[in-house]
């Protein structure tokens, strides 16, 4: 499976934005690109993905490079409950059944 | 609806214990997953069920056992487990034809004395 690498952790400022950066040089040409985030004592839940181009929704931006070896995750205004692990993840191939593996993810610190 | 539902939420056994997990799921989805999560970790796949046919195991012990009995419900039954195996139990659900997100359930907090 092809990796992904984030930063430990991060901070950031009620209603600043937040940019949160996912290396995944490895990465195929079949690879989507999701993002999930799981808050203190929840389940996962699905912030938003995609494959080569930048994808909005109501939650957050994804900025995908041209060479797709990394991604940009952006909340435009964080508020205090936007604080959670933000995990990069490579969606597997249909063969594997689109298999979900976590890396460690981003840990974002949100100060009122 | 969009929901998982795991039940129990908290579960304490004993390592001669027999337990299961539950969940279930109403969406329609034939991908089911069982992820393992200790604290401070992310989670970790363990089984993932496609069309209630168990598709991959992560090399997971044998006293992990997954059941599928139909396309809404995912069962874990436990079957003596050590006290390293306390953790968070998340199920999830995935509609298998089309690329669309997984949703999780709350999970299972699983203490195992």
């Amino acid at each position: 499976d092809a990796k992904t690498t984030q930063p430990n952790s991060m901070e950031s400022n009620e209603e600043e934005p937040v940019h949160l950066p996912c290396n995944h040089s490895t990465i195929s040409g079949t690879d989507y690109i999701h993002w999930y985030r799981q808050l203190p004592s929840q389940g996962p839940e699905y912030v938003i993905h995609g494959l080569t181009s930048n994808v909005n929704n109501r939650m957050a931006s994804l900025a995908i490079a041209e060479d797709r070896k990394s991604s940009t995750l952006i909340l435009h205004r964080a508020t205090l409950r936007d604080a959670a692990v933000y995990y990069c993840i490579l969606r597997g191939l249909p063969i594997n059944d689109y298999k979900l593996s976590f890396g460690a993810g981003t840990t974002v610190t949100v100060r009122a | 609806d969009t929901e998982v539902t795991q039940t129990p939420k908290h579960l304490v056994m004993g390592m001669t214990n027999k337990k299961s997990l539950k969940c279930e799921q109403h969406m329609g989805h034939r991908a089911m997953y069982w992820y393992k999560q200790k604290a401070k970790k992310p989670p970790e796949l363990m089984f993932v069920y496609s069309y209630e046919k168990l598709s991959i195991n992560e090399s997971v012990p044998s006293r992990f056992s997954p059941e599928c009995p139909n396309s809404s419900l995912l069962n874990l039954h436990l079957h003596a487990l050590q006290p390293e195996d306390s953790a968070l139990y998340l199920c999830a659900s995935r509609n298998r034809a089309k690329n669309t997100e997984a949703f999780f359930g709350q999970g299972t907090r699983l203490t195992v004395v």
